[in-house]
């Protein structure tokens, strides 16, 4: 079974639309993380997640929303997605917080035209 | 400036030999992570650690929590160890490194 599971792998799509990328860990961490990977594949937090607290990083656009239904998912949902937010996003949990090993998903390739 | 910086950014190495890769950063932070990401693929964390040493099987990492420096080492390197290591440092913040392309020649 995969530990932290993102779908989809790839997604194309038109300027303007909203999409929305899920992820899914089963390894029963308590805190669950999106990064974004640019073109010259530098990693950078989006948000974290931990026991229904929410810490976002202030540089993330606001039309980027994470979306936790349990402890187990962390949705993202973007809107009106433009051009810049093209690259791989990565899914990731950890046991206690931010000082815990982190365990990635195999990250979604948005491409937006 | 980076809050965490990386050297070298690339490196090439004959299969075999003993490869050292160096993580400095400005900011305080309560963990350091080093990260493997292999070409067109996930991300997998190699140690995370805090104070003093780690190691697992060729790999070794250290931490000097006063200079604020960690290496990763890589004893008797392999092909399979061409991967892109990143480091990131977690205080109140998440610090990444810019990464460090290898490159292991057979």
């Amino acid at each position: 079974d995969t530990a932290v599971s993102q779908t989809p792998k790839y997604l194309v799509t038109q300027m303007g639309n909203d999409k929305s990328i899920k992820c899914e860990q089963n390894l029963g961490h308590d805190t669950m993380y999106w990064y974004k990977q640019d073109s010259k594949k530098f990693l950078k937090i989006m948000f974290s997640y931990n026991n229904k607290e929410l810490i976002i990083n202030e540089t993330v656009p606001n039309r980027f929303s994470p979306k936790s239904p349990d402890k187990a998912h962390l949705n993202l949902h973007i809107n009106s997605l433009e051009l810049g937010d093209s690259a791989v996003y990565f899914c990731a949990s950890s046991r206690g917080g931010w000082t815990g090993e982190l365990f990635f998903g195999e990250g979604s390739r948005l491409t937006v035209l | 400036k980076n809050e965490v910086e990386q050297s070298p950014q690339n490196l090439t190495a004959q299969e075999g030999e003993f490869i050292t890769i160096n993580c400095s950063y400005s900011v305080g932070i309560s963990a350091l992570h080093w990260l493997q990401q292999h070409p067109g693929g996930g991300i997998v964390s190699l140690f995370m650690l805090s104070s003093g040493k780690k190691k697992h099987g060729r790999l070794i990492a250290t931490i000097n929590i006063q200079e604020k420096h960690s290496s990763l080492h890589i004893t008797a390197s392999h092909p399979r160890d061409s991967a892109v290591y990143i480091c990131a440092g977690t205080g109140n913040q998440f610090y990444f490194g810019t990464g460090t392309s290898l490159t292991v020649i057979p």
